[in-house]
């Protein structure tokens, strides 16, 4: 089975702190993802990548950056936490480019900035 | 841009009876559409998706859902429910973007009664 994990299932952090959210696939996946999840909002996708080192924009990147130093690794940072990134993160990865390919999701994140 | 209505936030069904949860798009060619599961605590599960062909697409967990085209919809059943399946459900819509940027709709919350 495909497994993604997330570093922390709960997270709270301070408003200015830099935070990292880690996120792992065991399945030698192509694409990872993140996104976050807001009641009434649904899933927004802030980043992802297609290959090491590569990375594009989702739709709500402002405020985030990301790192994909290794495949099976890509990492989400809030460079200075701000309480509107209050909010659940989910990590998400595909083995190849097309929607044929599933996407598979981490349990989440719930960070809260104080 | 692609996008993806879900009406109903809150749906209660009672145990046995037949569930139907509704999904409209808008993308002006054929959309990638899919409907994902989300149950507490947990990430999101594909539960099927349509890429072309027969419009009546099945699932896992005994769920079906029908591509009509001519209504914009794309609407998700199962004859009858069981009290495992009261989860958080999403629909989503890929559109020829160029990567694999799914727009998810905000979700509908399924409540099962006894």
């Amino acid at each position: 089975d495909v497994k993604v994990t997330q570093s922390s299932r709960y997270l709270v952090k301070r408003t200015g702190e830099k935070v990292f959210l880690e996120c792992v696939q065991d399945m030698d996946h192509e694409n990872m993802f993140w996104y976050r999840q807001d009641p009434g909002l649904g899933l927004r996708l802030i980043y992802f990548s297609y290959d090491v080192k590569m990375k594009e924009k989702g739709d709500i990147p402002e405020g985030y950056s990301v790192s994909r130093e290794k495949k099976e690794r890509f990492s989400l940072i809030l460079e200075s936490a701000s309480t509107n990134q209050t909010s659940m993160y989910l990590c998400a990865s595909s083995l190849g480019q097309g929607f044929a390919y599933e996407q598979y999701f981490g349990p989440g994140t719930r960070l809260t900035v104080t | 841009a692609q996008s993806v209505t879900q009406p109903d936030i809150h749906i209660t069904v009672s145990e046995g009876a037949s569930l139907e949860l509704r999904c409209n798009y808008s993308y002006g060619a054929t959309p990638y559409l899919f409907w994902y599961v989300q149950s507490p605590g947990q990430g999101l599960q594909l539960l099927l998706k349509y890429f072309s062909g027969d419009t009546l697409v099945q699932g896992i967990k005994g769920f079906e859902a029908e591509f009509k085209r001519s209504q914009s919809s794309f609407n998700l059943r199962k004859p009858s429910v069981h009290w495992s399946d009261a989860a958080e459900y999403f629909c989503a819509v890929g559109g020829n973007t160029g990567f694999q940027k799914l727009v998810f709709g905000t979700g509908t919350r399924l409540l099962v009664s006894p």
